[in-house]
């Protein structure tokens, strides 16, 4: 069974950093287009980066330079490192595979809560 | 990567049929058959309903359909029911990124 398990999220100050995990299981990271999207309180879903399976990653403008996406296949887990965080980079943080490329992701984790707040 | 532009909410009776908007640009739905949507109930993850504009995944009804007509996609409901009382979204491929839809919350009346 496909299942993707977020942690890492939490309280954190602007100009703070934080590292979000997601494991992953029933399929091999390093296979898929893996994918973090994220959800401000009471607002729609906004894309923030992709690694593909060669490595290649991709980043949305709001958070380019500052976060940065990788994996560990032997642990078969996802991360997203955040640094100098904002206020508006408060969200829910989903994982998401993306099986093909095609920017539709078909598997999806239970999100992780990200408050950037002093 | 400005987001596709969807209708805020639409609503329909039970049983009618529903179209959700999903308007792009050439750079994104028009130059791609790469879109997808997405329902999601309160407090939950998304769940993928419709990929590549009108392919179902497995589990997913029927009464779920999509297309596309250059830079505009649409979703339709048909045989509208009350669980279907969510927030859609549509998202498309474009050039090595992924843009999402404003969404939409339809209201089962």
């Amino acid at each position: 069974e496909v299942q993707l398990v977020e942690s890492g999220g939490g309280l954190v100050q602007p100009g703070g950093s934080l590292r979000l995990s997601c494991a992953a299981s029933g399929f091999t990271v390093n296979s898929n287009y893996m994918n973090w999207v994220r959800q401000a309180p009471g607002k729609g879903l906004e894309w923030v980066s992709v690694i593909y399976s060669g490595s290649s990653t991709y980043y949305a403008d709001s958070v380019k330079g500052r976060f940065t996406i990788s994996r560990d296949n032997s642990k078969n887990t996802l991360y997203l490192q955040m640094n100098s965080l904002r206020a508006e980079d408060t969200a829910v943080y989903y994982c998401a595979r993306d099986p093909f490329g095609a920017s539709s992701f078909d598997y999806w984790g239970q999100g992780t809560l990200v408050t950037v707040s002093s | 990567q400005s987001a596709l532009t969807q209708p805020a909410s639409v609503s329909g009776s039970p049983g009618q049929s529903i179209t959700i908007s999903c308007t792009g640009t050439s750079s994104d739905v028009g130059s791609y058959n790469y879109v997808s949507w997405y329902q999601q109930h309160p407090g939950k993850a998304p769940k993928l309903m419709i990929y590549e504009v009108s392919n179902r995944p497995s589990g997913v009804s029927n009464r779920f359909s999509g297309s596309k007509s250059g830079n505009t996609a649409s979703l339709t409901i048909s045989g509208l029911q009350a669980e279907d009382e969510a927030d859609y979204y549509c998202s498309s491929y474009t050039s090595s990124t992924t843009v999402f839809g404003t969404g939409t919350k339809v209201t089962v009346l």
